[in-house]
């Protein structure tokens, strides 16, 4: 099984320009996580959406929007980059009470 | 969501156990707590997770104080591998269908010495 799979791994972008980071699930969970790691910090949330139609902010939002497009994908979507969203961008899919998978990170840098 | 408290740092030496301790002492009756580790360049992985009783799988042991206001992590023989940052969190099941969010701290760089 893939589990989390995120795109893409490495982006560049400059002040100003958009993307979406994408992020998929093959493991049927109904709730799913984006985050973000600043060097040498713990995870902080930015959004989450704990199952299919629904997403709610998290402790860090400003800047961001998210797109629970189908239970198994999950897309964060900067409209306008700044520097202060360089990061690496953790998406993780939760088994309800039990544990979280988390993918292997998208590293963003804003120039 | 309740809080918890980590030591920043912990050294250890290959082949001896590792207790990571962790204190919540505002924890509720229906938090759930979690232990996770994150490698160098890597995504956080799960570890172990129990409510009051204590929990052994594969990779280590969690033992919840009577009072459930402090928690340990045991790994039994440390390995080079293990060396990560530790992330003990608290999270409340009973939160309708989102079973609570899953909030990250500082969590405890663990160092071990050959």
């Amino acid at each position: 099984n893939a589990g989390v799979t995120q795109t893409p791994k490495f982006q560049v972008l400059k002040t100003g320009q958009s993307m979406t980071l994408q992020c998929a699930q093959d493991m049927n969970h109904n709730s799913m996580y984006w985050y973000r790691q600043d060097p040498g910090m713990g995870l902080r949330l930015i959004y989450y959406s704990a199952s299919e139609g629904t997403t709610d902010k998290g402790e860090v939002p400003n800047g961001y929007n998210v797109s629970r497009l189908n239970k198994r994908e999950f897309s964060l979507r900067l409209e306008s980059a700044a520097p202060s969203q360089t990061s690496v961008y953790f998406c993780a899919s939760i088994r309800e009470r039990y544990e979280a998978f988390f993918g292997q990170g998208t590293r963003l840098t804003v120039v | 969501d309740a809080k918890t408290t980590q030591p920043n740092s912990m050294e250890s030496n290959e082949e001896e156990p590792v207790h990571l301790p962790c204190n919540h002492s505002t924890i509720s009756g229906t938090d759930y707590i979690h232990w996770y580790r994150q490698l160098p360049s890597q995504g956080p992985e799960y570890v172990i997770h129990g409510l009051t009783s204590n929990v052994n799988n594969r990779m280590a042991s969690l033992a919840i104080a009577e009072d459930r206001k402090s928690s340990t992590l045991i790994l039994h023989r440390a390995t080079l591998r293990d060396a990560a940052v530790y992330y003990c969190i608290l999270r409340d099941v009973m939160s309708g269908t989102s079973y609570g969010k899953l909030t990250f701290g500082q969590g405890t760089i663990l160092t071990v010495h050959p």
